[in-house]
């Protein structure tokens, strides 16, 4: 069975700072892809960014990206120059079927 | 095109209470799921269909029915409703198995109450 660890219940950042969010799974698989959805207080399931497993090189989006280490299990999301709509809960997942971390709530200080 | 829509958005149930959730699509997706989302916690698979007429189990399928008679359609009947079934319920859709090769579409949630 697949699953996903979410180490950080709760990250603060200062408006226009960096933060990174931790994850590690633990898959038997060799392929697969892992995500990070973003739910704010509308509750909303948003798809920030997605990353397949033999693909080396780190996805990014925007301001998001993250930090792939296959050997670890470990798959960290970084929010660069970090905005007050980025207020939200984080989730990491691991596919097929997804499984998801039990999030990291971030808070942005203004 | 309006995505994946669940009906209702809050409902309070009984005990020993019945009720559907209803969720639909119009993106012509194979692949239809429900999630529960319990508070503090991630989303969890209850069932999922690859198409119209084939339903399968997910990690915590007890105590709720699935049926898939068209492609648009996937509604989630709770049959006794418990206070363990209190919960933020998601419905999803995708056109491929893997959420990787196409991404999930979730809906807005049903946030439900039993008592």
């Amino acid at each position: 069975a697949q699953t996903v660890t979410q180490s950080q219940p709760e990250m603060s950042v200062q408006e226009a700072e960096t933060v990174t969010l931790s994850c590690t799974y633990d898959t038997s698989e060799s392929d697969y892809y892992l995500f990070w959805y973003k739910q704010p207080p509308s509750r909303q399931m948003i798809l920030v960014i997605r990353q397949e497993a033999y693909k080396q090189q780190n996805a990014t989006e925007n301001r998001f990206s993250v930090n792939f280490q296959k050997a670890a299990k470990s798959f960290s999301l970084k929010i660069s120059d970090s905005q007050l709509g980025d207020a939200a809960m984080y989730f990491c997942a691991i596919d097929t079927p997804l499984v998801f971390g039990k999030g990291t709530r971030l808070s942005v200080i203004a | 095109n309006a995505g994946v829509t669940q009906t209702p958005k809050f409902r309070i149930l009984k005990i020993g209470q019945s009720m559907t959730l209803q969720c639909a699509q119009d993106m012509n997706h194979n692949y239809m799921y429900w999630y529960r989302q319990d508070p503090g916690m991630g989303l969890k698979l209850i069932y999922y269909s690859v198409g119209a007429g084939i339903t399968d189990k997910g990690e915590v399928p007890n105590g709720y029915n699935v049926s898939r008679s068209t492609t648009e359609d996937f509604p989630l009947r709770l049959e006794l409703a418990a206070p363990s079934q209190t919960s933020v319920y998601f419905c999803a859709s995708s056109y491929y198995r893997v959420a990787g090769i196409d991404e999930q579409y979730f809906g807005p949630g049903t946030r439900l109450t039993v008592t």
